[in-house]
């Protein structure tokens, strides 16, 4: 069974630009979440998502957003980059509901420069 | 609102040496309690979780008691191994929050041959 698939591994932008992030759950998950990770903050939740809904959301402003897709895929977006948004993008899903165990990817190392 | 609390690292421990990490949380109801590891360029895998109170997760050796009166789910090990060294982070999953995770600092553990 495949794992939580995140794509690009690294990206390196400019200040002032967006980009997009994605997340490929595992097959049958409908939940997925997503989180910042940095050496100061450490893992903070970004938004959870289910059956294309968004159920969830952290205390991040509004450049930070997301969406999921039919499929469970999910993308999510920063937009107007600001150095301190570099960082590690973890992506996680989970099968059940609710406080259920989380499947990370990889991360995407965003680097803004 | 929720958090979580553990001891900061590094711990540096010998091998077959006994591991302690500590981790105490705050939150309203009955959350749900993990132990995450990350491995270095990796995303994090769940290690153990406990449901309710006096639950005792355990995985690879690694065990942690759900205590509700000390609001505490400490990580222990009896013997660990250089490939235990990874850094851990201690989790909760709130009441009514989905699958959101509230993750504490992390703690790096080295373990040394």
């Amino acid at each position: 069974k495949a794992g939580v698939t995140q794509t690009p591994r690294y990206l390196i932008k400019t200040r002032g630009q967006q980009v997009t992030l994605s997340c490929s759950p595992i097959s049958g998950h409908r939940s997925v979440s997503w989180y910042q990770q940095t050496p100061g903050q450490g893992l903070q939740f970004l938004f959870e998502y289910f059956s294309e809904t968004q159920r969830n959301k952290g205390n991040f402003p509004g450049r930070f957003s997301g969406r999921q897709f039919s499929n469970s895929r999910s993308e999510m977006n920063v937009s107007t980059l600001e150095l301190g948004d570099s960082a590690l993008y973890l992506c996680a899903s989970s099968l059940a509901v609710d406080r259920a165990e989380a499947f990370f990817g990889q991360g995407t190392r965003l680097t803004v420069v | 609102g929720d958090s979580v609390t553990q001891m900061e690292g590094p711990v540096t421990l010998s091998e077959e040496a006994f591991l302690t990490i500590n981790c105490t949380y705050t939150a309203t109801g009955y959350p749900s309690l993990f132990w995450y590891v990350q491995y270095p360029g990796e995303g994090l895998q769940l290690l153990l979780k406990a449901t309710k109170a006096d639950d005792k997760g355990s995985n690879k050796g690694f065990e942690a008691t759900y205590r509700k009166e000390t609001t505490s789910f400490h990580l222990e090990k009896g013997s660990v191994q250089v490939s235990d060294s990874a850094v851990y982070f201690c989790a909760l999953s709130a009441n009514n929050a989905g699958n959101m995770l509230t993750f504490g600092g992390g703690t790096r553990l080295m373990v040394k041959p």
